[in-house]
């Protein structure tokens, strides 16, 4: 079946510093998403693409959508403690009810 | 606050029991979901519903019943069928196909 490939797995990082994670797929999706999801929470959208080579910022966060639709890539400027947690990213099949999640990036942030 | 509400937050089922998770949502979304997630891996897709009266099976809807008599309401049934049922529940919307997926704060279910 479809997949999504995210790097890294997990990380370990110092407050303050920047984090860079990404997501690939075999396949070219129209709509990409990043979620977060705190531990026993629900994920929270963080961020949603719909054009290819489009950059788009929140807040600290900023997820670019690959030119060639396979791929996302998603940055956390100057990390604080309450950024840990586990970041996902999604597509969606067009057209359908089907969405395809990551298996995530947990971040840890160390102070 | 506009948002998906799931109740409650920890269930524990007995052997042989069916247990129904709750999940209501504001947002006027046509389209309702469960999927399960497990510890380490990604989340699978229980059941949909698109519209009032109509849902689909996900990936991994055996063991499990959903009814979507109200636009706002979809709950989950596990019933005793299903043989490993201890898993993160959670409920998603969107406004319809295609659209941003949105979620509720999740059940943790665990078996007695």
């Amino acid at each position: 079946g479809q997949q999504l490939n995210q790097s890294p797995q997990s990380m370990f990082i110092q407050e303050g510093e920047d984090v860079s994670m990404n997501c690939t797929s075999s396949s070219i999706f129209n709509t990409w998403l990043w979620y977060k999801q705190d531990p026993g929470e629900g994920p929270v959208l963080l961020i949603a693409l719909y054009k290819a080579g489009e950059l788009t910022s929140n807040g600290r966060l900023t997820a670019q959508f690959g030119i060639t639709r396979k791929d996302s890539f998603l940055n956390i400027s100057a990390s604080i403690p309450s950024d840990v947690g586990i970041y996902f990213c999604a597509v969606i099949f067009s057209g359908t009810y089907k969405y395809i999640f990551g298996t995530g990036t947990r971040l840890k942030v160390l102070a | 606050d506009g948002g998906i509400t799931q109740s409650p937050k920890y269930l524990f089922r007995k052997e042989g029991q069916n247990v129904t998770l709750s999940c209501e949502q504001n947002l006027n979304h046509d389209a309702m979901y469960w999927y399960r997630q497990d510890p380490g891996q990604g989340l699978r897709l229980i059941y949909y519903s698109q519209i009032v009266n109509d849902f689909q099976k996900g990936d991994i809807a055996e063991g499990y019943s959903v009814s979507r008599e109200k636009k706002e309401s979809f709950p989950l049934t596990v019933t005793s069928a299903q043989k490993n049922p201890t898993a993160f529940y959670l409920c998603a919307s969107s406004q319809t196909a295609n659209e941003k997926l949105f979620f509720g704060s999740g059940t943790q279910l665990s078996v007695l």
